[in-house]
């Protein structure tokens, strides 16, 4: 079975601090990939990023970066600097061969909450 | 470039009553999604399309049906609305022909509010 867990129910923390937020997966398929989601308060969902289980390598995308792990089923996600602009929920989905390469299995999102 | 538009953005029903909520996207995108999110459980999703004319079930389609008339609409039918249908639901697209990489990235409408009393 394919599942997302996303343990963090909700994490508040000071403005320009770090926060990681937790997402480990589990999954049989060989070929699968990990996304990110933001939803803001507005309520879309903005896409953040994907990786495709072939690629382990860390992506820093400014304030954001995050961490592969396959020995761990893990796909951590790190805001450095955190700002109030960053208040939203976040989550993981993930996709494969199994639940068809077009269908997500999100985790139950992680609400972070940034305080001036 | 609006993306994906769902109407309407909030609506309030009776148990027993009927509505659809539309979901169009401008993107010529192949596949379509309705998701429904409540509270502790993320996503999930209720039905889905791979293109015009076709639909399939999800994870939870009870209570629900869809229709792919025309490629960019994808449209989410409750029959007789049970305060189990409570929830907000985001319609979502995906792949573009000839943009094989991105086929699996979805997006997102801004989502329905739907309360039923």
């Amino acid at each position: 079975a394919q599942k997302v867990t996303q343990a963090q129910t909700e994490i508040s923390v000071v403005e320009k601090e770090d926060v990681t937020l937790d997402c480990v997966y589990e999954t049989r398929d060989t070929t699968y990939y990990l996304f990110w989601y933001k939803q803001p308060p507005s309520g879309e969902l903005v896409f953040l990023i994907r990786r495709n289980s072939f690629d382990e390598q860390n992506e820093i995308s400014g304030r954001y970066s995050w961490n592969f792990q396959k020995s761990t089923s893990s796909f951590n996600f790190t805001i450095t600097a955190s700002q109030v602009v960053d208040s939203a929920v976040y989550f993981c989905a993930l996709t494969g061969t199994t639940s068809g390469t077009y269908k997500y299995i999100f985790g139950t999102g992680t609400r972070l909450k940034v305080l001036a | 470039n609006a993306g994906v538009t769902q109407t309407p953005k909030f609506r309030v029903l009776k148990t027993g009553q009927s509505m659809t909520l539309l979901c169009a996207q401008d993107m010529n995108h192949e596949y379509m999604y309705w998701y429904r999110q409540d509270p502790g459980m993320g996503l999930r999703l209720i039905h889905y399309s791979v293109g015009e004319g076709t639909t399939a079930k999800g994870e939870v389609p009870d209570g629900y049906n869809v229709s792919r008339l025309k490629k960019q609409n994808f449209l989410l039918g409750l029959e007789s609305a049970a305060p189990s249908q409570t929830s907000v639901y985001f319609c979502a697209s995906s792949y573009e022909r000839g943009r094989e990489l991105a086929k699996n990235i979805q997006y997102f409408g801004a989502g329905t509010r739907l309360s039923v009393l």
